[in-house]
């Protein structure tokens, strides 16, 4: 069965560094054209792409959160980890990690086939 | 960014009812158009990608058209696990984004 579960904080405090992970199971991440995306939604707010990673370990940012954001992958445990610095209670939202698979001239680069349930992180003094 | 907006933003529609919801870009995405569901406690799932094309083991009731800026995700025969959130998302360039979010409701 394929699936992505996120896991992490709820609750932090303002100024701390949030580190949340995505396990996945049911696929190889060691495939050309796999990818693990960050997305979030906060409260009576949009969803808010924030980061990506490769199979090839190539990692794209939103540019107003990069320099916030580090993603990583570890595809000896089926997981893919992001972390936050500076978390700020604008940052209360569910996190939602959402896989891409593309092939060539597939035009779905950007394209998230697969959903976590997400995990909501309030931030709060 | 492009810039996703739906309408409505609410709608209320009984079970067997046809339901639309549309989706516009602020600038020309081709073909590049997803619809998702999402319903709460659950993770959202993928419906529709290429703005037509269904995902695997959805529903032939759901379909979807448009290209350019305009698009409708259509609902034929709307059943009990149809009440949910309804977003689509462009994924023509960098970064990608989503629209507001529709929500279908009991009526």
């Amino acid at each position: 069965q394929v699936t992505l579960r996120e896991s992490g904080p709820a609750l932090l405090k303002p100024t701390q560094t949030l580190t949340l992970t995505c396990t996945f199971s049911g696929f190889s991440f060691n495939i050309r054209g796999m990818c693990m995306s960050w997305i979030r939604q906060s409260p009576g707010k949009g969803l808010e792409w924030l980061a990506r990673i490769d199979w090839d370990d190539d990692k794209k940012y939103s540019t107003p959160l990069k320099t916030r954001l580090s993603i990583s992958k570890d595809t000896s445990k089926n997981q893919v980890v992001l972390t936050m610095t500076n978390m700020d209670p604008v940052d209360t939202a569910t996190y939602y990690c959402a896989r891409t698979f593309y092939s060539e001239n597939s035009g779905l680069y950007w394209y998230f086939d697969l959903w976590g349930r997400g995990t909501l992180v309030t931030v709060s003094s | 960014d492009i810039q996703m907006t739906q309408s409505p933003l609410s709608l209320s529609a009984s079970v067997g009812d046809r339901v639309t919801i549309i989706c516009r870009a602020s600038q020309d995405i081709s073909n590049s158009l997803a619809w998702l569901q999402r319903k709460a406690g659950r993770a959202p799932e993928s419906l529709i990608f290429h703005a037509s094309s269904l995902q695997s083991g959805v529903p032939s009731r759901f379909s979807g058209s448009g290209s350019g800026t305009d698009f409708t995700l259509t609902i034929n025969g709307l059943q009990p696990e149809d009440f949910a959130i309804y977003y689509c998302q462009q994924y023509n360039s960098y970064p990608p984004t989503f629209g507001q979010g529709t929500k279908v409701e009991v009526k």
